[in-house]
């Protein structure tokens, strides 16, 4: 099945640094790659939709400042999280999708960020 | 605005005690209903893909249906093992996003 990776699973990191999420696809091209946020108990918020080779859309509310995401590459896209403070501390996941079967999303295993 | 609504946030069952979880949804246009199961601190694991109303699917223990408003996953028979987070997610003809609701904290007592 088409499996989705993750990098690192978790951090820590201090307050105004940045820290960044790699998202890969490794045994399918992924055209689409999904950033979601969740935090405890909440449901899974959609942050940006990439697509390989052009700008991320950002939901409302996202600052595309501070949530840079490239997806450079049909396997891997990133997400940096700039100048974190204690409030972007939260689980975040990338889904992907492949071409032709863009209404399954299949979603990797996550990472937490902890800003102290 | 595409909603989607879970109830209960949590349900817990005796092992064997069979039950169901609902999905309450509102969309335009819905192109597929999704459930998934969440372990704490994974990323969500796909269950099944429903399209249509009247639409049934199973996969060992559980079975999904779906009505032009609601979905219910159904749990036959639980397990420890099944204990988890379930998610709904609905996709709009529109475009490719999900959304997702809070989902329901299954646990199942031996």
């Amino acid at each position: 099945g088409a499996v989705v990776s993750q990098h690192p699973s978790w951090v820590i990191c201090k307050s105004g640094t940045s820290v960044k999420i790699e998202c890969r696809s490794l045994d399918f091209q992924a055209t689409t790659m999904f950033w979601y946020r969740q935090f405890p108990k909440q449901s899974l918020m959609l942050m940006a939709t990439s697509n390989e080779g052009s700008k991320a859309t950002y939901e409302q509310g996202v600052e595309k400042d501070k949530f840079l995401i490239n997806h450079a590459s049909l396997t891997l896209s990133t997400l940096t999280v700039t100048s974190a403070h204690p409030e972007d501390s939260s689980f975040y996941i990338c889904s992907a999708t492949a071409a032709g079967a863009e209404n399954e999303q299949f979603f990797g295993p996550g990472t937490r960020l902890t800003v102290l | 605005e595409d909603q989607v609504t879970q109830s209960p946030e949590a349900l817990r069952l005796q092992e064997g005690e069979s039950s169901s979880l609902n999905c309450s949804y509102t969309v335009s246009g819905l192109r597929g209903l999704f459930w998934y199961r969440q372990d704490p601190g994974k990323g969500p694991e796909f269950l099944f893909t429903l399209y249509s109303a009247g639409e049934e699917k199973e996969k060992e223990r559980l079975k999904a249906t779906l009505t032009k408003k609601e979905s219910f996953l159904h749990i036959t028979a639980p397990k420890p093992e099944d204990s988890a987070t379930y998610l709904c997610a609905v996709q709009a003809w529109s475009n490719y996003k999900l959304t997702f609701g809070k989902g329901t904290l299954l646990t199942v007592n031996p």
